[in-house]
């Protein structure tokens, strides 16, 4: 079973400057989707990046990057220029491709302060 | 419209009480999902549906029964609840295997 592990319960940045969140994840699959999604105290899952497991390149999104290392099976979050509005709970996920619907695999979470 | 509506937002109920949590998508999607999310804990997959079918019950109790009247609404029907059971519940809806999931803003339940 496909497992995705978060080893950072808790960090803290200050506003402006930058933040790499941690994640890396178990599979057998060669085909398959990383994601992280942010969920702020207003508790709705928003989608921040996701990155599809054959493409090389890291994907970017504004302020938010990743860096994809398929060998190692480790996807990290860089968050730059770090915002208030950037506190939240953040969890990464991994989905399988064996179904024609979409099953996550997440992990246990980020709680990111942003210290203004 | 690009979002997923849940109602109620905040529900409260005895354990001897039925009741219903509604979501709605008119994104087109055709597979919905129920999660169940514990307080800082991640997001724990219930059940599935793909075009209509039930596709996953992942041994979820029977005192929590979905069902999904049609491609744009999911239900979740509640009865016999245990205290263990209040949580936050989020609904979802995704295209196919390739498209993104969208979540809903979820129910916060309690059960008394």
């Amino acid at each position: 079973a496909q497992t995705v592990t978060q080893s950072q319960p808790e960090m803290s940045v200050q506003e402006a400057e930058t933040v790499t969140l941690s994640c890396t994840y178990d599979t057998s699959e060669s085909d398959y989707y990383l994601f992280w999604y942010k969920q702020p105290p207003s508790r709705q899952m928003i989608l921040v990046i996701r990155q599809e497991a054959y493409k090389q390149q890291n994907a970017t999104e504004n302020r938010f990057s990743v860096n994809f290392q398929k060998a190692a099976k480790s996807f990290s979050l860089k968050i730059s220029d770090s915002q208030l509005g950037d506190a939240a709970m953040y969890f990464c996920a991994y989905r399988t491709t064996l179904y024609n619907f979409n099953k996550f695999y997440f992990g246990s979470g980020t709680k990111l302060n942003v210290k203004p | 419209d690009t979002e997923v509506t849940q109602t109620p937002k905040h529900l409260v109920m005895g354990m001897t009480n039925k009741k219903s949590l509604k979501c709605e998508q008119h994104m087109g999607h055709r597979a919905m999902y129920w999660y169940k999310q514990k307080a800082k804990k991640p997001p724990e997959l219930m059940f599935v549906y793909s075009y209509e079918k039930l596709s996953i019950n992942e041994s979820v109790p029977s005192r929590f029964s979905p069902e999904c009247p049609n491609s744009s609404l999911l239900n979740l029907h509640l009865h016999a609840l245990q205290p263990e059971d209040s949580a936050l519940y989020l609904c979802a809806s995704s295209q196919d295997r390739a498209g993104v999931t969208v979540f809903g803003p979820g129910t916060r339940l309690t059960v008394l």
